[in-house]
């Protein structure tokens, strides 16, 4: 079984801080990792993705995530937070193959500061 | 090129009644999957459709219930509406081959269902 484990459930940074929300993951294999964002009153838009290939992944509005087998990590981080950054981001599992779903974490409400 | 289309966006229903929800996928997508997002549970999966064959299934009762035609589109319809059931329902639509999963998940931006 495949779970995500996202520590707190909001974060608030200041504009111009650094953002890092973390994810841990459980998998007994290999597993695909995802960030998602939502917006209020909409679906889930995809940041990033790790498939195996570079362990250091960068995503869309100059997010970055790291996968680290070793922490069974996969923590999400911008260097510089906008306002149009506050959001609600998940972090989500799925194993390969055919028959793969998404297992989400709570999810993490991000609060920016002017 | 369009994104996933959820129909409606938003839905009140009664108790007892049932609802039909409507998602269709990226142009060339053949896979199709269902999620229920509700604060206190968070977002879990429903089921997936892929060649108008259920192929995964979450742990949802079967007043819960699914189908895909043969352009894709996947409907779902839960019968029986409880209070509970109140919900945003997310759609996501991928390639559905093996390697699916390695261009991700598009999802739609879901049907609000109140349940009163």
């Amino acid at each position: 079984a495949q779970s995500v484990t996202q520590l707190g459930s909001h974060v608030s940074v200041s504009e111009g801080a650094l953002v890092l929300l973390r994810c841990n993951y459980s998998s007994s294999v290999p597993p695909y990792l995802f960030w998602y964002v939502q917006y209020p009153n909409q679906g889930l838009q995809l940041l990033l993705k790790y498939t195996s290939a570079a362990t250091l992944v960068k995503g869309i509005n100059g997010f970055e995530a790291e996968f680290k087998k070793s922490e069974t990590s996969f923590h999400l981080t911008k260097p510089s937070a906008h306002m149009s950054d506050a959001a609600e981001y998940f972090c989500a599992v799925s194993r390969t193959g055919a028959n793969s779903k998404l297992t989400f974490g709570k999810g993490i409400t991000l609060s920016v500061r002017p | 090129k369009a994104g996933v289309t959820q129909t409606p966006r938003y839905l009140i229903k009664t108790r007892g009644q049932q609802v039909t929800l409507s998602c269709s996928p990226i142009s060339g997508h053949r896979s199709v999957s269902w999620y229920q997002q509700t604060p206190g549970q968070g977002l879990q999966f429903l089921f997936e459709y892929f060649s108008e064959t259920q192929r995964n299934k979450g742990n949802f009762p079967g007043r819960f219930s699914g189908r895909q035609f043969s352009n894709s589109r996947s409907e779902m319809n839960v019968s029986t509406l409880e209070l509970g059931d109140s919900a945003l329902y997310l759609c996501a639509s991928s390639l559905g081959q093996a390697q699916s999963t390695n261009y991700g998940y598009t999802f739609g931006s879901g049907t609000r269902l109140t349940v009163v």
